[in-house]
């Protein structure tokens, strides 16, 4: 069945290092692939998606590109900063909308 | 737009007790999700309604859970007996059902946090 792989945490940096959390997946057929974020003490919330290969998404300065090829949606950021500590959920949604999640990735920015 | 709601916010129980979360989607959206989500662990999906019909239940222990949604509206989800393994967050999700627009955006609601003593 479908799955997403994402790397473990947690994962600690200083403001303004780079951000590159992995993400890759198995699924038949072309799933959307999103990241959720989780702020402590809140809901999953959407931070950006990709419905097809080769699409960038893009939000709040993070990115992640789509890659088929290598069936990989890594997140990344240039400059994160200390309001960036979360977790990161890599995630995909199939033809039948069955929103499948990676078990998240803990990031704390220290200042 | 009303958000996804839920209730309770929290609850703790004993084991072999039995519990019941609710939810209530956002107006018009079609599908409903219950996910589980286990401290430090990814949400993981437990049931998928479209309307008031079951879509996917495959990952729903269903010795001990159950969920409805008799009217294609709110919907709840029990557990019976609970086990300690059971201590996790409920989380509601919704999606509108738009054929022509993909991805269908899933909205959360806050969650019940259930521990099971």
């Amino acid at each position: 069945g479908n799955s997403v792989t994402q790397m473990e945490g947690p994962v600690t940096l200083s403001e303004e290092a780079f951000l590159t959390i992995n993400c890759t997946y198995t699924a038949t057929g072309y799933p959307s692939l999103f990241w959720y974020v989780q702020y402590p003490g809140e809901g999953l919330q959407l931070l950006l998606k990709a419905t097809k290969a080769d699409d960038k998404g893009s939000n709040k300065g993070f990115e992640a590109t789509y890659r088929k090829e290598t069936t990989s949606f890594h997140l990344e950021k240039g400059s994160v900063q200390v309001s960036d500590s979360a977790v990161y959920f890599c995630a995909l949604s199939s033809d039948r909308d069955d929103m499948r999640f990676g078990a998240g990735t803990r990031l704390t920015v220290k200042p | 737009e009303a958000g996804v709601a839920q209730s309770p916010r929290y609850k703790i129980i004993e084991k072999r007790q039995s519990v019941a979360f609710w939810c209530n989607p956002i107006s018009g959206h079609a599908t409903l999700y219950w996910y589980q989500q286990i401290l430090g662990q990814g949400p993981k999906l437990l049931i998928q309604f479209q309307n008031n019909g079951v879509v996917d239940d495959s990952q729903l222990p269903k010795d001990r859970f159950s969920a409805e949604r008799l009217k294609g509206v709110d919907s709840t989800l029990k557990i019976q007996p609970a086990k300690l393994e059971d201590s996790a967050v409920y989380l509601c999700a919704s999606s509108p059902t738009n054929f022509r627009t993909r991805p269908i955006p899933l909205y959360f609601g806050p969650g019940t946090r259930l521990l099971v003593l």
